[in-house]
């Protein structure tokens, strides 16, 4: 039962655009969701995070949207960069825990083209 | 400040053996959880620890094993392997105050190839 979903595995946009990643999940008493970006061989490295007490969050050139009454969220990416091509997963903190789990979705490969 | 460091990063065993994998997390942070990337399974929580004590466990068997140190340093075991093992196993560490919403951070991983 995949809780959190990232029906796109992959996306190919032009360097200057904008880069939209998106995943949607399935439990509506999840209350905390990141972004991280992962590179082969490397860890995941966190990106940008956001609360569900908030419908928008930004850093820099990320910006992540939260559509609770979709049970959707999406990271944009502005302007796209070759150095942001990596795979990048979203994630979910189960509801109401202080305990280090993370559930996350498939993933999807963004390819920056130049 | 050093990252969530793991070694070693590349295992090779053959069926049946044990492995020992080991993690040192973020200076100040307590918590430390693992994690198997396998290419059919994705990202998948094994468990966590916090102040010594497994506070978490995700469906794995009892195969899969770990602990903690007074340091917050925590090394997870694997019995008797199985070819299905091979995946890379991560690790990541939060201050965990408690509140849901501490950022985890990762390590590089180990790459397990089991023959």
């Amino acid at each position: 039962d995949q809780q959190v979903k990232q029906n796109s595995p992959s996306l190919s946009v032009q360097e200057g655009r904008i880069s939209i990643l998106n995943c949607d999940y399935t439990n509506s008493m999840f209350d905390y969701f990141l972004w991280y970006k992962k590179y082969p061989a490397e860890g995941p490295t966190f990106l940008i995070s956001i609360s569900s007490i908030k419908d928008k969050n930004e850093d820099g050139r990320f910006t992540v949207f939260l559509n609770k009454s979709a049970k959707h969220l999406s990271l944009h990416i502005v302007p796209s960069q070759p150095g942001d091509s990596a795979v990048y997963f979203c994630a979910a903190t189960p509801p109401s825990s202080n305990t280090g789990k993370l559930i996350f979705g498939q993933g999807t490969t963004l390819q920056v083209k130049p | 400040k050093a990252g969530v460091t793991q070694t070693p990063r590349y295992l090779i065993k053959t069926r049946g053996q044990q492995v020992t994998l080991s993690c040192s997390p973020i200076s100040g942070h307590r918590s430390v959880s693992w994690y198997q990337q396998t290419p059919g399974q994705g990202l998948q929580f094994l468990f966590e620890y916090f102040s010594e004590t497994q506070r978490n466990k995700g469906n794995f068997p009892g195969r899969f094993s770990g602990r903690q140190f007074s340091n917050s340093r925590s090394e997870m075991n694997v019995s008797t392997l199985e070819l299905g093992d091979s995946a890379l196993y991560l690790c990541a560490s939060s201050t965990s105050r408690g509140l849901g919403t501490d950022t985890q951070y990762f390590g590089p991983g180990t790459r397990l190839t089991v023959l």
